[in-house]
């Protein structure tokens, strides 16, 4: 039980297709995060939620659309997608922010697995 | 620029020690940090340091911190086949400073 949860872990989807992946964190934290790790690449930060405002949209293609309804849950809407956007999707959080004398420790979840056909 | 530089793949044998090194580019950040993924799994934070520290001892685990060169290292004492995973090295980005800047990962394996 890592505290964060990803659902669904394996996703094959259509670029035509619209599909949601969700992440639930029972930890009480305030910060939450989605992560794109392909193979071969450093993890890239796509977005960032901090008390369920976004404070980051680190460039993202539209197709990639996040929601935050609550500080509990944190979804990532995904249509039109591409075969490039195949990867792993790590969901994470953390009590707040890292950066000044906080240390940000991140708690990820297993991750969503997605080909895009 | 933002760049976390790792060597991608390390082989040691069960019982030795295993270094794992990286390089990062920005002398500002307070926390440099060091994360574990097993397979299957998501990354777990597995020591950290501050910027004002040379090294830190936890355990198995030694970090290094070369402030100068900005060299990052992890040596595990005694190595053993369950630390086979992929070692991230990540800093904090002094721009966005809740933006984590991580390595590409070191993939650790441990040979009986």
């Amino acid at each position: 039980e890592t505290g964060v949860t990803q659902t669904p872990r394996h996703l094959v989807m259509g670029m035509t297709n619209k599909k949601s992946l969700k992440c639930e964190q029972h930890l009480g934290h305030n910060a939450m995060y989605w992560y794109k790790q392909s193979a071969k690449k450093p993890l890239e930060l796509m977005f960032v939620y901090s008390l369920e405002e976004r404070v980051e949209n680190n460039s993202v293609p539209s197709r990639f659309s996040p929601e935050c309804p609550n500080s509990s849950h944190l979804f990532l809407h995904l249509h039109t997608l591409q075969p490039e956007d195949s990867a792993l999707y790590l969901c994470a959080s953390s009590q707040d922010l890292p950066g000044g004398t906080n240390l940000g420790e991140l708690f990820f979840g297993e991750g969503s697995r997605l080909t895009v056909l | 620029g933002e760049d976390v530089e790792q060597s991608l793949f390390l082989s040691v044998r069960e019982g030795d020690s295993s270094v794992i090194n990286c390089t990062y580019t920005d002398s500002s950040s307070t926390y440099l940090y060091w994360y574990k993924q097993e397979p299957g799994a998501g990354l777990q934070l597995l020591t950290y340091i501050f910027s004002n520290m040379d090294m830190k001892q936890d355990q198995r685990l030694t970090v290094l911190l070369n402030k100068k060169d900005k060299h990052l290292s992890l040596r595990i004492a005694d190595t053993q086949t369950g630390d086979s995973a992929i070692y991230f090295c990540a800093e904090i980005n002094m721009d966005s400073s809740y933006k984590l800047i991580f390595g590409s990962g070191t993939r650790l394996l441990v040979r009986p």
